[in-house]
């Protein structure tokens, strides 16, 4: 399609378990993001891409969470010994210029740690 | 550090009244300002956006909103509203003094009513 994809939709794992999100964003889009919205509340940054190299990774929340996009377009977000707390909607979004603000979001995939 | 801040939860309006959605940010340097509206079960949509230049900017579905600089606020507004504006309504801002970063806001849900 022509929009941001995010797979998969929804994921339930237990505590303790490693997860992996995907975002495949527009064709030529050269910036990508994720954040993370939890009910209630507004998107929460966590790291943004140009390119391959990730430019800011300030708004991962620890280290188990890691995010990378080899071949700049794809992007995957890990989140290793997953938490509870770790539940929330992961969105992913892509620009085609960084920092002009047009972000074009996908649909998100909703994670739920039990 | 960036900051945008969405004073209303909640605004409820009739249908064929205007609207305003309000929102104000902080800044060290100069905002970059956006709006992305959220319908249920969908991606964050991209509304309209101020850069620079005229004060009053146009965006998607007859929305509008107005940068005042000494107030620090970007309203959304609209001047009649319709059943198919309720929605979940972000404000965004980007501090070109770090980087490419976009913060939001708690966000507001609108509800028209008919």
């Amino acid at each position: 399609g022509a929009g941001v994809s995010q797979t998969p939709s929804n994921k339930v794992t237990e505590k303790g378990k490693y997860v992996e999100l995907r975002c495949d964003p527009i064709s030529g889009h050269t910036a990508l993001y994720w954040y993370r919205q939890s009910l209630g509340q507004g998107p929460e940054f966590l790291i943004y891409f140009q390119g391959t190299g990730a430019a800011d990774d300030s708004g991962l929340p620890n280290d188990r969470f890691f995010a990378v996009r080899p071949e700049g377009s794809v992007s995957t977000l890990k989140i290793q010994r997953t938490e509870r707390g770790d539940s929330a909607v992961y969105l992913c979004a892509s620009s085609p210029q960084l920092g002009s603000g047009e972000l074009f979001f996908g649909e998100g995939s909703r994670l739920t740690v039990l | 550090a960036q900051s945008v801040a969405q004073p209303e939860d909640q605004v409820n309006v009739a249908e064929g009244n205007p609207l305003t959605v309000k929102c104000t940010y902080s800044v060290s340097g100069n905002p970059y300002l956006f709006w992305y509206v959220q319908y249920p079960n969908r991606g964050l949509q991209f509304l309209l956006k101020y850069i620079t230049g005229d004060n009053l900017v146009k965006g998607s579905y007859g929305f509008e909103a107005e940068f005042n600089k000494s107030q620090t606020s970007f309203h959304l507004k609209k001047p009649s509203a319709l059943v198919s504006d309720s929605a979940l309504y972000f404000c965004a801002v980007r501090d070109d003094n770090y980087g490419q970063n976009f913060v939001f806001g708690p966000g507001t849900r609108l509800s028209v009513l008919p």
